[in-house]
């Protein structure tokens, strides 16, 4: 039951071009959603986060887009450099009463390669 | 500062054998899960613990079980292997438990198991 979906394994852009990685959520109770990226033989890496209250959270060069009502929220990369290019996956989390306020639900991942 | 330390880095068992790997959270963290990655997915949630309680599990099967010890140091312990238990499994820790909005999770670089 694959809860948190992001349907493109891979996307490749030109370096200084924009970025777009997308992800989708089935569950109405996630209400805290995070991205992370992922280098070869290491952990994934927090990057950037955003509340439901939310619909926009900016750092630097990434920027997450939230939309509750479509269930949809998308990572921004402007510019895009080659050392951009990782495995980025969707998380969520849900603040329900029983539910455990720690755990994460991942997509399976983004490939983004971002050339010269 | 150290981050999250896991051991051994990869490791290669036999079916029906059992497997203990080991995480050292960051300094300071209290909190502690553990994530399975099988190939082209993304991090399953295993067990969450926190002061040495267990705070959540996800659907894994009771071969495998879990153990925090007073210097926030954990233990995941997988009995009886199968081929499908090959993957990398992920440790992260965090400041708290349920406080993920402002202590979002940070990852080791993982255990990649090999069954045979």
């Amino acid at each position: 039951d694959q809860q948190v979906k992001q349907n493109s394994p891979s996307l490749s852009v030109q370096e200084g071009r924009i970025s777009i990685l997308n992800c989708d959520y089935t569950n109405s109770m996630f209400d805290y959603f995070l991205w992370y990226k992922k280098y070869p033989a290491e952990g994934p890496t927090f990057l950037i986060s955003i509340s439901s209250i939310k619909d926009k959270n900016e750092d630097g060069r990434f920027t997450v887009f939230l939309n509750k009502s479509a269930k949809h929220l998308s990572l921004h990369i402007v510019p895009s450099q080659p050392g951009d290019s990782a495995v980025y996956f969707c998380a969520a989390s849900a603040k329900a009463r029983g539910s455990t306020l720690g755990r994460l639900y991942f997509g399976r991942g983004t490939q983004l390669t971002v050339w010269p | 500062d150290a981050g999250v330390t896991q051991s051994p880095t990869h490791l290669i068992k036999t079916r029906g054998q059992h497997v203990t790997l080991r995480c050292s959270p960051i300094s300071g963290h209290k909190s502690v899960s553990w994530y399975q990655q099988v190939l082209g997915q993304g991090p399953q949630f295993i067990f969450q613990y926190y002061e040495k309680e267990e705070r959540g599990r996800g659907n894994f099967p009771d071969r495998f079980s879990a153990r925090q010890f007073p210097n926030y140091s954990s233990e995941l312990n997988v009995n009886a292997l199968l081929l499908g238990d090959s993957a990398l499994y992920l440790c992260a820790s965090s400041l708290v438990a349920v406080d993920i909005y402002n202590s979002p999770l940070h990852f080791g670089n993982g255990t990649r198991l090999t069954v045979t």
